[in-house]
């Protein structure tokens, strides 16, 4: 059973930095690129950053680009969110979402979520 | 503002049938697959469906999904309480790096 993990979310103040987990277990890791999509209070989903399997292609939102660094470990299944520079705007459930065997955007699995909250 | 458009709320009898519409450009709907997701209450996303019509395994045949063009469609037959949730769009945008969402649509099962 695929199962993603997340954790690390909290109460940060703006400036201030935050790195987010996510343990993945279930499926052969390196063969699958990993996504971390958010959802600010009352709103909708928004792509943040993925990561292919072997760390080879890397991308990001304009809206955290420079701001946050996605990276990942086969040895422990994990995939990691470096958050710097927190803004309010940045206050939101963070999810990390399985893309597909073929890589083709569609997220078929997603963790429960965890909650960063940058307030001062 | 959400790069695909969806309708802000739709509202249904039990029993009844239900579309959900989708609308996007060349970029996005046009040039690529929709995928829908289902959000329940207090829970996290879940594939619903994905290349435009299919379905994941275990999903209900009750949800069927369609493409025409730059819009696409969402449409939940025989409406159950249970289905009372946000639904998202989602595709792919030739001039990003990522997916794109709409904006959501709650769904009321009245």
């Amino acid at each position: 059973e695929v199962q993603l993990v997340e954790s690390g979310g909290g109460l940060v103040k703006p400036g201030g930095s935050l790195r987010l987990s996510c343990a993945a277990s279930g499926f052969t890791f390196i063969n699958y690129s990993m996504n971390w999509v958010r959802q600010a209070p009352g709103k909708g989903l928004e792509w943040v950053s993925s990561i292919s399997g072997t760390s080879t292609y890397i991308y990001y939102a304009d809206s955290v680009k420079g701001r946050f660094t996605i990276s990942r470990d086969t040895a422990k299944n994990s995939v990691y969110l470096q958050m710097n520079s927190l803004r309010a705007e940045d206050t939101a459930v963070y999810y990390c979402a399985r893309e597909d065997y073929y890589g083709s955007g569609t997220f078929d699995y997603w963790g429960q979520g965890t909650l960063v909250t940058v307030s001062s | 503002q959400s790069v695909l458009t969806q309708p802000p709320s739709v509202s249904e009898a039990p029993r009844q049938r239900v579309t959900i519409s989708c609308s996007g450009s060349s970029s996005n709907i046009g040039n690529n697959a929709v995928n829908w997701y289902q959000q329940l209450p207090g829970k996290a996303p879940k594939l619903l469906i994905y290349s435009d019509d299919l379905l994941p395994s275990g999903v209900s045949d009750r949800f069927s999904g369609s493409k025409s063009g730059t819009s696409a469609s969402l449409a939940i037959s025989g409406l159950q309480s249970e289905d009372e949730a946000d639904y998202y769009c989602a595709a792919r945008d030739d001039s990003l790096k990522g997916p794109v969402f709409g904006g959501g649509t709650r769904l009321t099962v009245l």
